[in-house]
């Protein structure tokens, strides 16, 4: 079977540029979620969604961040324009249904010089 | 609201000692409570789990048994291996009776075990 997908694994920008990251969860999978991961800290949600609808983005800086699950499946964040502060790893996980196992991807680990 | 609070690493242990990584929490109700592993260059992975209250969660010889009376869920280990080596996460998801299923994580411990 195959597991959540995440591109790019790395990206480096300039601040204040724009950039996104896509994910392709596991076939079937109901429930998807954006984490991100500063490093040394543990992953922190930015958004969920239940198919196509949010469910939680009040962690989202939403005047830069921008997420959209288009059709259910797969799904696109963004940043613009990019902070310093906006460098971190970016987790996508999704789960079958909400309160089931969450499946996590490799990440992009997004540099902001 | 919700914290994951894990002992600060890293953590060096030799190959067949025993292992405690210490993690407690701050949640109202019964969270279920997870031990996740993230092995170099991989990602997140599920290493096990317990939802309720006195339940003991057991995976490739890793424990770890929800104590509500002292709100922990410490990672133990009778004999570590090299293989073990990676950043162990302690993390919570609420109880909730709606939609919103996110995990709350704690900061992470680094272990290496040396042969």
């Amino acid at each position: 079977e195959a597991g959540v997908a995440q591109s790019p694994r790395y990206k480096i920008i300039e601040k204040r540029q724009s950039v996104a990251f896509w994910c392709n969860p596991i076939s079937g999978h109901a429930t998807l979620y954006w984490y991100q991961q500063i490093l040394g800290q543990g992953p922190k949600l930015l958004i969920q969604f239940q198919n196509n609808g949010v469910v939680d983005d009040s962690q989202l800086p939403k005047d830069r961040f921008s997420a959209e699950r288009l059709k259910g499946v797969d799904s696109t964040l963004k940043i613009q324009p990019a902070k310093l502060e906006d460098s971190a790893v970016y987790l996508c996980a999704s789960s079958l249904e909400g309160p089931g196992e969450q499946y996590f991807g490799p990440g992009t680990r997004l540099t902001v010089t | 609201g919700d914290s994951v609070t894990q002992m600060e690493g890293p953590v060096t242990l030799s190959e067949e000692a025993f292992l405690t990584i210490n993690c407690t929490y701050t949640a109202t109700g019964y969270p279920s409570l997870f031990w996740y592993v993230q092995y170099p260059g991989e990602g997140l992975q599920l290493l096990l789990k317990a939802t309720k209250a006195d339940d003991k969660g057991s995976n490739k010889g890793f424990e770890a048994t929800y104590r509500k009376e002292t709100t922990s869920f410490h990672l133990e280990k009778g004999s570590v291996q090299v293989s073990d080596s990676a950043v162990y996460f302690c993390a919570l998801r609420a109880q909730s009776g709606g939609s919103n299923y996110k995990l709350t994580f704690g900061k992470g411990t680094l272990l290496t075990v040396n042969p």
